[in-house]
């Protein structure tokens, strides 16, 4: 059974503080490794698919890596906008289904 | 641009009663998804459709039923509603199976 574990559970940034989040994972034949961030009140919105070990994508303060076991996110000089609970999802085989982690809900104070 | 669109967007319902969730995206997509979402837990997916036509139960099914009504449109049928079934529904889509979902602002379900 593929198994998708995020850490920490809640994380607390003063503005500017930059920090990682982790998305370990065990699947069997990993197809892609999804990064979503979701707000109070409404619904994830996709940021980055990764498919393969070394990968990394970018985008504003964002930037997700891979590894064989794990996914970081790392967010660089983060602001309070920034404030928002971030899912990792993996896919596997031929399935469709997305596992999803339980989130990491990130807080920037001013 | 609407993208995914899910009616209601609360709900509270007695045990035993029933209710269909409904969902729409207009970005000509192939594959649609249900999912639920509760505290401390990840999403769940319950049934997903690949295509106009097909449907699969996908981790947690029991005690839902789904139609794929056409391409834009995927429903979510709770026939006797249970208070373990409080929670916030997500429906997805994707172009196909392989590509990012993408979902609506859920559905939050109250079952007293």
């Amino acid at each position: 059974e593929d198994q998708v574990t995020q850490s920490p559970e809640a994380l607390r940034l003063q503005e500017g503080e930059s920090s990682s989040l982790n998305c370990s994972y065990t699947v069997s034949g990993l197809r892609g490794l999804f990064w979503y961030r979701q707000d109070p009140g409404k619904g994830p919105e996709f940021l980055f698919t990764l498919y393969s070990a070394g990968e990394e994508k970018e985008k504003e303060r964002l930037k997700a890596t891979l590894t064989k076991k794990e996914s970081f996110l790392h967010i660089t000089a983060p602001k309070p906008e920034d404030s928002a609970t971030y899912l990792c999802a993996v896919q596997a085989g031929n399935d469709y289904k997305l596992s999803f982690g339980a989130g990491t809900t990130v807080t920037v104070r001013a | 641009n609407a993208g995914v669109t899910q009616t209601p967007k609360f709900q509270v319902l007695k045990t035993g009663q029933s209710m269909t969730l409904q969902c729409a995206q207009d970005m000509n997509h192939n594959s649609m998804y249900w999912y639920r979402q509760d505290p401390g837990m990840g999403l769940r997916l319950i049934y997903y459709s690949a295509s106009e036509g097909t449907t699969d139960k996908g981790e947690v099914p029991n005690g839902y039923n789904v139609s794929r009504l056409n391409k834009r449109e995927f429903s979510l049928r709770l026939e006797s509603a249970a208070p373990s079934q409080t929670s916030v529904y997500f429906c997805a889509s994707s172009e196909e199976k392989n590509q990012p979902q993408h979902f609506g602002d859920g559905t939050r379900l109250s079952i007293l």
